[in-house]
Parts: structure tokens; C-alpha cells; sequence
């Protein structure tokens, strides 16, 4: 399958920790990447090779990957946090790429 | 980190082309992929194709094979995106950005660091 499958909303209070999933076959051969996107702008990628941040992303940042699923950790949510998160791999020959649906984070 | 600056909006009828670029500065983009993302008003984010410029073979997301084109410039280092057959579901927002590769033993993470500002096409009669 070349399909990313991501729950449309969550929502963390201020603070707490949310996790937000990515579901696909590809995952078991290439590790998702995770962007952040906030309306009028261009996504930023905020997580890379299962667990690594570029420059300038917070460490409450974190990722994981379990067999077919991979996760983006927010620890500590701030309001700025709020936004689209978006997974992102290869398709399992690939040869071409593939977005989840993103998953709309609302911090109360 | 490379910085990708791309054209300005373009305003299209139904059944015409558009040429969106994508200029790259602070790295030469030869051996890394240029991949085109575009995202439709509050929609997600659409992979359409790429180009390692060293390759020079680009793939399409069969969504769009037939009508679009990707290339790349090296003596500019610029990446052209041409879309064809124009109609109103292309309204969207285009973005190019850079791909990078990691390989860890037998997984691979591929990721896009850089983006461009977006460019937005708009397909109205």
C-alpha cells in the first residue's frame, strides 16, 4: 500500500504530552518524516530518521516507530504547538512519495 | 541549509499551462532530489514528482503522469515544475522543496529540510 493514515484532529492541554500516529505498509522499510505546518505558511520539518530534529526544533519534539507505525511526540505542548502535522515517506517501492492526511492539533 | 525562492503567483483559464520555479541558493541542488508538493485551498499536502538533477530521471505521482513536467537548470541551479490541461481542482498552492536521504543499515528515512514560500495557481475562467 503507498498510504499514510493519520487521525484528522487531536487536541492536548496546555502542558501535557500528545501523540499523534501515522499508520502505513512503507514504514517498515523507510522511517517517516514529520512537518509542521501553520495556516498561511510552508510546512517545516520538525522530525527526520525516526528521532532527529533540525536546528532550531524544540526537544519536546521527539519520534518513534513501532512495525507499521510511527509517532510524533509533542511532551509539554505549548499554544504555538497548535497546528497541521503532516507524515511523510516513501511508498513501499520507492520510487515515489507520499503524504499522510495531517492531523489538526488543538492545544487547550 | 539551502534556501528555495520560488516565482509569484499565476492566474490560469481551464485548459492551459503553467511554469512554476524554484531557485535554489547556499548549496548546488546537483545530487539531492527536488520534489513539488502542492496543497489545494484546506486540503493536506500532495507529493506530484521529483528529480535528482544528477539522475536526471524524474518520477510523477500517477495522479499526474501525462501532464506534468519536472526539470532542473544546473547552470542556475533552478527546478521548473510545468503543469498542463489546467483545471479548477488545480487551484492550489505549490511548493518545491529539497529531499534528503539517510540510510540506517537496511531502513532509510527520506525527508524534505528545505521548502520554497509556495506559489499559488489560480485556475478560474
Amino acid at each position: 500500500s503507498s498510504e499514510l493514515t493519520q487521525d484528522p484532529a487531536v487536541s492536548v492541554a496546555l502542558g501535557q504530552t500528545v501523540r499523534i500516529t501515522c499508520q502505513g505498509d512503507s514504514l517498515r522499510r523507510y522511517y517517516a518524516s514529520w512537518y509542521q505546518q501553520k495556516p498561511g505558511q510552508a510546512p517545516i520539518l520538525v522530525i527526520f530518521a525516526q528521532n532527529s530534529r533540525p536546528s532550531g526544533i524544540p526537544d519536546r519534539f521527539s519520534g518513534s516507530t513501532s512495525g507499521n507505525t510511527a509517532s510524533l511526540i509533542i511532551t509539554g505542548a505549548r499554544a504555538e504547538d497548535e497546528g497541521d502535522y503532516y507524515c511523510h515517506s516513501r511508498d513501499s517501492s520507492g520510487n515515489h512519495q507520499v503524504f499522510g492526511a495531517g492531523t489538526r492539533v488543538t492545544v487547550l | 541549509q539551502v534556501q528555495l525562492v520560488q516565482s509569484g503567483a499565476e492566474v490560469k483559464k481551464p485548459g492551459s499551462s503553467v511554469k512554476v520555479s524554484c531557485k535554489a541558493s547556499g548549496a548546488k541542488f546537483t545530487t539531492y532530489e527536488i520534489s513539488w508538493v502542492r496543497q489545494a485551498p484546506g486540503q493536506g499536502l500532495e507529493w506530484m514528482g521529483g528529480v535528482i538533477p544528477v539522475f536526471g530521471t524524474p518520477k510523477y505521482a500517477q495522479k499526474f503522469q501525462g501532464r506534468v513536467t519536472v526539470t532542473t537548470d544546473e547552470s542556475t541551479n533552478t527546478a521548473y515544475m510545468e503543469l498542463n490541461s489546467l483545471r479548477s481542482e488545480d487551484t492550489a498552492v505549490y511548493y518545491c522543496a529539497r529531499g534528503l536521504v539517510k540510510w540506517f543499515g537496511e531502513l532509510a528515512s527520506h525527508y524534505l529540510d528545505s521548502w520554497g514560500q509556495g506559489t499559488l495557481v489560480a485556475v478560474s475562467s
